[in-house]
Formats: C-alpha cells, structure tokens, sequence
C-alpha cells in the first residue's frame, strides 16, 4: 500500500531553470495538497485540489503552477526556480476533513 | 483568512518532565487535527478531535479540544527520547476544505 508518492526526494536547480513535482496517491482522496516547509514557518500551504478538475490557491501560490490530472495526481511546477524557492515540498491527500496523509518529501535547493 | 497559531515554537525538556503544546485558531473550527514530525521525516497524522470540550488519550498523549472549539492542546505525560519531533496542530479552512497548519512546536528530550 502506497499512499503518497512523491518524487524526486532530492532535486538540485539553477536559478531560473523549471521543474516538475510529481505526486500521486492510491486512497482514491478527493483533496490533495502541496506545502512547502522552511525552518520555523511550519507547514504553509501552496495550492490545494478539492477535486479532480479544480485547484485554489493557498498562503504561498506566487512563482508556482499546479495540475489535478485525475483523482490519483496532483503535480507542482516552478517556471523559474528562484533562491526563495529552496525548501522542503510536501504533497499530501485526504478524504474531505478527515485526516491527511503526506508523501515522503521532496528536498529542492535553488542555487 | 483563518490563521492557527501555536505555542511554544521551541522546547527542551528532561526525559521524564511533562510537556505541553498550544493551538489556537483565529475562527472557530469543525474539528481539529494534531500530527508529528521526527526529524528528516514527514507529517504523520495523530488524532482528531470533533466535539466541543472533547478529551482524548493516546498511551502518554492526551489531546483537548476547547468548548468554543476555537483552541486546542497536546499534553504528554513522562517525555521519552522516542517523543522527539515536531508535533502541528491542523483545522480546516472556512469552508471546511484547506487544512491550515500552526507553526508546530519543536520538542526536544535530554536524557
């Protein structure tokens, strides 16, 4: 059993280069989430996906697009990968408020 | 927009000593949640908490939710060095969608 897959765990990129995160999970959840984690911010929330076809912006969305392919994927791209973007990426899913289950992480630094 | 808000940031305990974290939201919540982070790791959901003034336990966890369901609080009994994390507390957004999380408390154990 799955859950939350996430990938790349580990991603390094120049200034301005673009990128892909991928996540998908297999608990067939309407909601999926995208955080970002910086020391001592917390969990901040970049864009969420109540369900297939529709996203909403969360407390952090400037510099990032997403995509709600089907119910299982939910993917964040950075045009342009700046400094500020460096930090730890979450992606999480969960059934209407109930409790969210989190993919592994994906660890990006922008140099 | 709602904000939940959490207290300490930072604390450093004995192995054995009691330790207390603090949730508050700005709006009134439907239900809250509480999960823990050990470092390098991700979010790993804990427990819900539904009703007004509802109390619940988990071995050395106890869990509270306010009777104006507006504040929350995790207290654990005898610290371990295994309670090492960050322990965030999470609600619903206006709409019942968005999970907005605190800040999170950082505990650390001596042993």
């Amino acid at each position: 059993n799955a859950g939350v897959t996430q990938t790349p765990k580990f991603q390094v990129l120049k200034t301005g280069q673009s990128m892909t995160l991928q996540c998908a999970q297999d608990m067939n959840h309407n909601s999926m989430y995208w955080y970002r984690q910086d020391p001592g911010m917390g969990l901040r929330l970049i864009y969420y996906s109540a369900s297939e076809g529709t996203t909403d912006k969360g407390e952090v969305p400037n510099g990032y697009n997403v995509s709600r392919l089907n119910k299982r994927e939910f993917s964040l791209r950075l045009e342009s990968a700046a400094p500020s973007q460096t930090s730890v990426y979450f992606c999480a899913s969960s059934a209407l408020r109930q409790a969210a289950f989190f993919g592994q992480g994906t660890r990006l630094t922008v140099v | 927009g709602q904000q939940v808000m959490q207290i300490p940031q930072y604390q450093h305990v004995q192995e054995g000593e009691d330790f207390t974290t603090y949730c508050n939201s700005s709006t009134t919540l439907s239900n809250i949640q509480w999960y823990k982070q050990r470092p390098g790791g991700h979010p790993v959901f804990l427990i819900q908490l539904v009703k007004s003034g509802e109390v619940k336990k988990q071995k050395r966890l106890t869990f509270q939710f306010g009777e104006a369901k507006k504040n929350s609080s995790l207290h654990i009994t005898a610290t371990q060095t295994t309670d090492v994390g960050t322990y965030f507390c999470a609600g619903p957004g206006e709409y019942g969608n968005k999970l907005v999380f605190g800040a999170g408390t950082i505990l650390r154990v001596k042993s």
